[in-house]
């Protein structure tokens, strides 16, 4: 059973448009997490959400619009696709999103694969 | 300059190899240090973890860190094939209301070959 699943896996698509990815968590977490991993596999922290409460805001742009229903789910919805969006996203959750609270610990699902053209 | 530094590689290494990979940071708040394993074309998975200086063994992987000269290391010993992957550095800061945010090295990529 996927602890940390995410829809789509892949995502092809043109410049402009706009387009969703959804996450859920399965592990009873109360933090969920979106990263982006560019071409050189670089990982970076955009969003956490604890118990639907957006707790970290990375410089993105505000093309990007996290939506967490609930703390099993994260969603990411991007308008205006630019080629530079290019990459992989990951959604992650943990135990907690406080220092001592096992934040460290981050599970994560296993990517969608943005393309845009 | 990057708040942690991170060789990207490629490391290729003969099986049976002792591996040594290692992360330098400027940051001198950072409080957890980990090691994540992401294998191709999936999530990163927490390999190991660390408070403190000094080091922390889990079968064949041990966990470095020298906070006086801001330097971490992963070891690595009797490499296996199956330990061909990307090896991301990461550490924990606190932001506002004390919640904590992952900054990740690039990774090192790291082969194994029998």
């Amino acid at each position: 059973d996927t602890a940390v699943s995410q829809t789509p896996k892949y995502l092809v698509t043109q410049m402009g448009n706009d387009k969703s990815i959804k996450c859920e968590q399965n592990l009873g977490h109360d933090t969920m997490y979106w990263y982006k991993q560019d071409s050189k596999k670089f990982l970076k922290i955009m969003f956490s959400y604890n118990n639907k409460e957006l707790i970290i805001n990375e410089t993105v742009p505000n093309r990007f619009s996290p939506k967490s229903p609930d703390k099993a789910h994260l969603n990411l919805h991007i308008n205006s696709l630019e080629l530079g969006d290019s990459a992989v996203y990951f959604c992650a959750s943990s135990q907690s999103g406080l220092a001592g609270g096992g934040s460290y610990e981050q599970y994560f699902g296993p990517g969608t694969r943005l393309t845009v053209t | 300059q990057k708040e942690v530094e991170q060789d990207p590689g490629p490391l290729s290494v003969p099986e049976g190899a002792i591996v040594s990979l290692n992360c330098t940071y400027s940051n001198s708040a950072f409080q957890y240090f980990m090691w994540y394993r992401q294998y191709s074309r999936k999530g990163p998975e927490l390999l190991m973890y660390t408070y403190s200086s000094g080091n922390k063994e889990d079968g064949r992987f041990t966990a470095q860190v020298d906070k006086s000269s801001k330097y971490i290391s992963l070891f690595i010993r009797d490499s296996q094939p199956s330990d061909s992957a990307t090896y991301l550095c990461a550490m924990s800061a606190i932001g506002s209301g004390g919640y904590n945010k992952l900054i990740f090295g690039a990774g090192t990529r790291l082969a194994v070959h029998p």
